[in-house]
């Protein structure tokens, strides 16, 4: 089975311009998450969807911050414009619905904005 | 709110010896813990979980009990390997309600091994 997939693995842009980062998640799983790491605050949720639904945004920084989830394979994380305080590496993960909360980690996106 | 907190690093240690982090929680009823594990360039990987108090998971040798006394969900090793140098994180779960499968994690914890 694969795993979580995201894509690009790394990411360089300028300023001001936008950004897209694109995450697969588990065949069957019904959670998708994104998550944004850097050294100062460690982890940080920044929304969760079930069943393609958002659940929970209140950890979007700012409204440059969108995300989607057209259907159930396929999500996007997107910032517009981007900034350099954005840099950072950003995880999808997903899980089942039922039974199970234990969370699969793609391999991450490093993006950094000059 | 839930919170984890985990003992400061970075941690180094020589190989073979004995390892411990400390994990303990702040959560309302009976929320499912976990260590998580992050190789350099990698994502986080599951280590282990408990689901209710008392239960020990493991693997790898490495083990943790869920201790509801002491809000606790220490990470032990007995003999620490080169390949062990990560970053490990410990987090909980809800397996029910608003907040279910949101995984709230502590800091981390950097272990170094040195040969």
């Amino acid at each position: 089975d694969a795993g979580v997939i995201q894509s690009p693995r790394h990411e360089v842009t300028e300023m001001g311009q936008e950004v897209t980062l694109r995450c697969k998640p588990i065949s069957g799983h019904d959670y998708l998450f994104w998550y944004r790491q850097t050294m100062m605050r460690g982890l940080e949720l920044l929304i969760y969807f079930n069943n393609n639904v958002p659940i929970d945004d209140s950890g979007m920084p700012e409204d440059r911050f969108s995300a989607k989830m057209p259907n159930a394979s396929f999500s996007t994380l997107k910032i517009q414009p981007s900034e350099p305080r954005d840099s950072a590496v950003y995880f999808c993960a997903s899980s089942p619905s039922f039974g199970q909360t234990e969370q699969f980690f793609g391999p991450g996106t490093r993006l950094t904005v000059l | 709110g839930d919170s984890v907190t985990q003992m400061e690093g970075p941690v180094t240690l020589s190989e073979e010896a004995f390892l411990t982090i400390n994990c303990t929680y702040t959560a309302t009823g009976y929320p499912s813990l976990f260590w998580y594990v992050q190789y350099p360039g990698e994502g986080l990987q599951l280590l282990l979980k408990a689901t209710k108090a008392d239960d020990k998971g493991s693997n790898k040798g490495f083990e943790a009990t869920y201790r509801k006394e002491t809000t606790s969900f220490h990470l032990e090793k007995g003999s620490v390997q080169v390949s062990d140098s990560a970053v490990y994180f410990c987090a909980l779960s809800h397996a029910g309600g608003t907040s279910y499968g949101k995984l709230t994690f502590g800091q981390g914890t950097i272990l170094t091994v040195h040969p």
